[in-house]
């Protein structure tokens, strides 16, 4: 199947720092990426969509301040956490929708841990 | 009310056990189901597409029932590996396709 890895796997930072996230499709060409968040004990949420070559859409709730997407190219989108503190200490997934004409899958990212001081 | 709800359990059997979960969702137009798994701390990986005339891949069967926005999982002569979080997902469609995660049921089988 498809593969997506995300880079890095795990990063911990001091309050007040910006944190990248890179999502990259690595055997096919992705346009649209999606960026979720889970919380212990809690579900995926759906932080935004990521459209290749066109601004992010975020859901209600998120900031697109504090969360930076960009999707330069067809297979890498990042997540920039700008002057991150401790309750965004997060367990971060990208996923990549692989379409191909039949039914489209979403490939999920081994995940970021975030541990913010 | 929860876009996709599930009963979190835990869900503690023994091996060679049946175990069945259970999901319902609220949005009437939603058009593709899938159930995926999650181990801790990993990310969620697909175990099967659900569809109206009901599937199986080995010991997995999934049903649903689009009338009552009602989807299960059966899980047959669990093993020890089946124990994980179990995510019931939703796809309402529309240009962005965008996944909906129920908050997944637990399930450990015991030795």
């Amino acid at each position: 199947g498809a593969v997506v890895s995300q880079h890095p796997s795990r990063v911990i930072c001091k309050s007040g720092t910006s944190v990248k996230i890179e999502c990259r499709s690595l055997d096919f060409q992705a346009t649209t990426m999606f960026w979720y968040r889970q919380f212990p004990k809690q579900s995926l949420m759906l932080m935004a969509t990521s459209n290749e070559g066109s601004k992010a859409t975020y859901e209600q709730g998120v900031e697109k301040d504090k969360f930076l997407i960009n999707h330069a190219s067809l297979t890498l989108s990042t997540l920039t956490v700008t002057s991150a503190h401790p309750e965004d200490s997060s367990f971060y997934i990208c996923s990549a929708r692989e379409f191909s004409g039949g039914p489209d899958t979403q490939y999920f990212g081994p995940g970021t841990r975030l541990t913010v001081l | 009310r929860k876009e996709v709800e599930q009963d979190p359990g835990p869900f503690n059997v023994p091996e060679g056990a049946t175990v069945a979960f259970n999901c319902t969702y609220s949005n009437s137009a939603s058009q593709s189901f899938f159930w995926y798994r999650q181990d801790c701390r990993k990310e969620p990986k697909l175990l099967m597409s659900v569809y109206s005339s009901g599937n199986e891949d080995g010991r997995f069967t999934a049903q649903l029932n689009r009338a009552s926005q009602y989807i299960s999982l059966l899980i047959r002569d669990s093993k020890l590996s089946d124990s994980a979080t179990y995510l019931c997902v939703v796809n309402v469609g529309g240009s962005a396709r965008q996944l909906t995660f129920g908050s997944g049921t637990q399930l450990t089988v015991l030795p």
